[in-house]
């Protein structure tokens, strides 16, 4: 069974409009981390934001939030006032046990910021 | 600019050839990861070092051979490559034994088997 799945396969945005990027992820273990990356056509993985199982409140960092639904099983990314640059591959990926320190990955969402 | 440095960036090899990628970071992160991916695929783990010794293999060929000479290098070392081993090479760190904090990664190294 797949650990982490994002259905959208792609989106398109206008510029400065918010986006949702969904991920859901699958694990009997309490104790886990989410995370979102993000590649440009570039290549290199920058990473956004995390998410631990135990925070009480959703995770922030700048124009990126987490709308983390612990009881569905679902961590989706919200992009606030798209920029161009945004306009990426967006990975969700998350790591089971504490301490552990194997990604899982999903299979990703092409995001396109249309001017 | 990433602070996880890899080089090279580009490499075409031939089936017989050796080569080595490198990995460098200097955030001293004790865990170093490579992750293959294909195109338009998500990465997959390699190997994982901890405190330089090797921690995972996620049953990866022979013909890619891990180092960690010290705790700020990373080597993969290539030999008898396939064509299907044409793929993005990315390393990457973090702290080690911490869950909460992320992989930091470089831009990685584009591999092409001829």
């Amino acid at each position: 069974a797949q650990k982490i799945t994002q259905t959208q396969p792609g989106m398109f945005v206008q510029e400065k409009e918010a986006v949702t990027l969904d991920c859901t992820y699958d694990t009997s273990d309490p104790s886990y981390g989410l995370f979102w990356y993000k590649q440009p056509s570039s290549g290199e993985m920058i990473f956004l934001i995390y998410q631990g199982s135990y925070d009480q409140q959703n995770a922030t960092e700048g124009r990126y939030s987490l709308n983390f639904q612990k009881a569905r099983k679902s961590t989706n990314l919200v992009i606030s006032a798209s920029q161009l640059g945004d306009s990426a591959m967006y990975f969700c990926a998350m790591r089971e046990g504490r301490g552990a320190q194997k990604l899982v990955f999903g299979q990703g969402t092409r995001l396109t910021i249309n001017p | 600019d990433t602070e996880v440095t890899q080089t090279p960036k580009h490499l075409v090899m031939g089936m017989t050839n050796k080569k080595s990628l490198k990995c460098e970071q200097h955030m001293g992160h004790r865990a170093m990861y490579w992750y293959k991916q294909k195109a338009k695929k998500p990465p997959e783990l390699m190997f994982v070092y901890s405190y330089e010794k090797l921690s995972i293999n996620e049953s990866v060929p022979s013909r890619f051979s891990p180092e960690c000479p010290n705790s700020s290098l990373l080597n993969l070392h290539l030999h008898a490559l396939q064509p299907e081993d044409s793929a993005l090479y990315l390393c990457a760190s973090s702290q080690a034994g911490a869950g909460n904090q992320p992989q930091h990664f470089g831009d990685g190294t584009r591999l092409s088997i001829l």
